[in-house]
């Protein structure tokens, strides 16, 4: 069965430090995204990528960077862990729409990361 | 006003009744509306999408939009313990190809 994936699923690191979180999908969709989730906040979109090659910025971008080389996977890095990155990460994907305004996503499990 | 707004709630509802949810916009123009349910500790799962003025209906769950009004609503007729979650609403407002979403309503459904 098709599935997305998302590794580590808890991790915990320095202020300072780089730290990279996986996405791995299955469902060969064209559309990732990254978002982050904080009581109080809700889910707020990070990075999202319509394509190989292509990224686009989210709502709540500055610290973090993505790179799309392939169709299954959407890794995001955040360049040196702040305090304020400590939240749970979502991975989501959805297929290409051609246009339409209908594009339901899939999530991944989610990343609890930790920034001491 | 915020893009996507949800009550926080919680929403405490009987075993058996009808739980109500809403959910209004800010954006006249969006296009398609989402439900989704998410258990603590859980990722988000879509219950129900809907893009046109009226009601959907499936199974157990009602969604209602009026796009004159802005709000759009999610019905869970007969509610169960097991419905205990909460309830995210995601919107494409016009102009943007990602969803926006609420912080979502917490439902608690007592036996």
């Amino acid at each position: 069965d098709a599935e997305i994936t998302q590794s580590p699923r808890h991790k915990i690191t320095e202020t300072g430090r780089q730290v990279t979180l996986a996405c791995h999908q299955t469902w060969n969709h064209n559309n990732m995204f990254w978002y982050r989730q904080d009581l109080g906040h809700g889910l707020r979109l990070i990075h999202y990528s319509y394509g190989v090659q292509d990224t686009n910025k989210g709502e709540v971008s500055d610290g973090y960077s993505v790179s799309r080389s392939n169709t299954e996977d959407l890794p995001l890095t955040l360049e040196s862990a702040a305090s304020s990155q400590t939240s749970v990460y979502f991975c989501a994907s959805s297929a290409e729409t051609g246009g339409l305004s209908y594009n339901e996503q899939f999530f991944g499990p989610g990343t609890r990361l930790t920034v001491l | 006003q915020k893009e996507v707004e949800q009550n926080s709630g919680p929403l405490s509802v009987p075993e058996g009744a009808i739980a109500s949810l809403n959910c209004t916009y800010s954006d006249r123009g969006s296009q398609s509306f989402f439900w989704y349910r998410q258990y603590s500790g859980k990722s988000p799962e879509l219950i129900m999408f809907i893009y046109s003025n009226g009601d959907k209906e499936d199974g157990r769950f009602t969604a209602q939009l009026n796009k004159a009004s802005q709000y759009v609503s999610l019905l869970i007729r007969d509610s169960q313990p097991s419905d205990s979650a909460t309830y995210l609403c995601a919107v494409n407002l016009s102009g943007r190809s990602t969803l926006t979403f609420g912080k979502g309503t917490m439902l608690l459904v007592s036996p």
